[in-house]
């Protein structure tokens, strides 16, 4: 069954930068995935699709601050120099050939 | 601008029914697939339905299959999302959404509405 997982919350400081991982079922190794980004009280934004060879296609508008990488089922997002308004929860989508796959969603609190 | 509408949501005693619909503007819809997704607090983002690009194709997550609906009137650049038999569990935030690809009925969402609210409440 494909799934994903993700870690519910992650925090990090003002200017730094943060890894967030959603990890792909086993024998899905070479799916990819789609990061979006739910700012409080929003609908969810689009920020970039994660391939299973670590490239990563970006939507325009999405700063450089964020990049896509990829090992193995794991799939990033590095979000660096944070800033305040990067305080949101984050979702990675994935899908196949009848059907679409969220994560749970990882909450970043910039601190 | 490329954009995604929904409206009808609202508050909905259980057991009655709710027709959602979701009006597209800036692209070619008939282009797309549309897909509607829910949130609830509980379970966070759950994908609920998918109309294919011309309209012929539709499927549904297990769990949703039977009570739901979509469909589309590409005249109209619109796609819908029928609930039947309305129960409390229902009660969220329903987003249409679009692919990033043309003519493929799953990819990458990289249009999303702004999100109606239905709550089932007596």
């Amino acid at each position: 069954q494909l799934t994903l997982t993700q870690s519910p919350s992650a925090s990090a400081s003002l200017g730094a930068s943060v890894k967030l991982t959603c990890t792909l079922s086993g024998g899905h190794i070479n799916y990819a995935i789609a990061w979006h980004q739910q700012q409080p009280g929003k609908g969810p934004r689009y920020l970039m699709k994660v391939n299973s060879d670590g490239s990563h296609t970006k939507e325009g508008g999405i700063p450089d601050r964020f990049s896509g990488s990829s090992s193995g089922t794991e799939r990033y997002l590095t979000i660096s120099s944070l800033q305040s308004e990067d305080e949101a929860d984050y979702y990675c989508q994935t899908w196949d050939t009848a059907s679409v796959v969220f994560g749970g969603g990882t909450k970043l609190t910039v601190l | 601008q490329v954009q995604l509408v929904e409206s009808g949501g609202g508050v909905v005693q259980p057991g009655r029914s709710l027709r959602l619909s979701c009006a597209a503007s800036g692209f070619t819809f008939s282009n797309y697939a549309l897909h509607w997704v829910r949130q609830t607090p509980d379970k966070g983002l759950e994908w609920v339905a998918v109309s294919s690009y011309e309209g012929r194709s539709k499927n549904y997550a297990d769990s949703m299959r039977g009570r739901f609906t979509v469909s589309r009137d590409n005249s109209k650049n619109t796609v819908y999302l029928q609930v039947d038999s309305l129960r409390a569990e229902d009660t969220a935030v329903y987003y249409c959404a679009r692919l990033e690809l043309e003519r493929r009925p799953y990819d990458a969402f990289n249009i999303w509405g702004q999100g109606t609210m239905v709550t089932v409440s007596s």
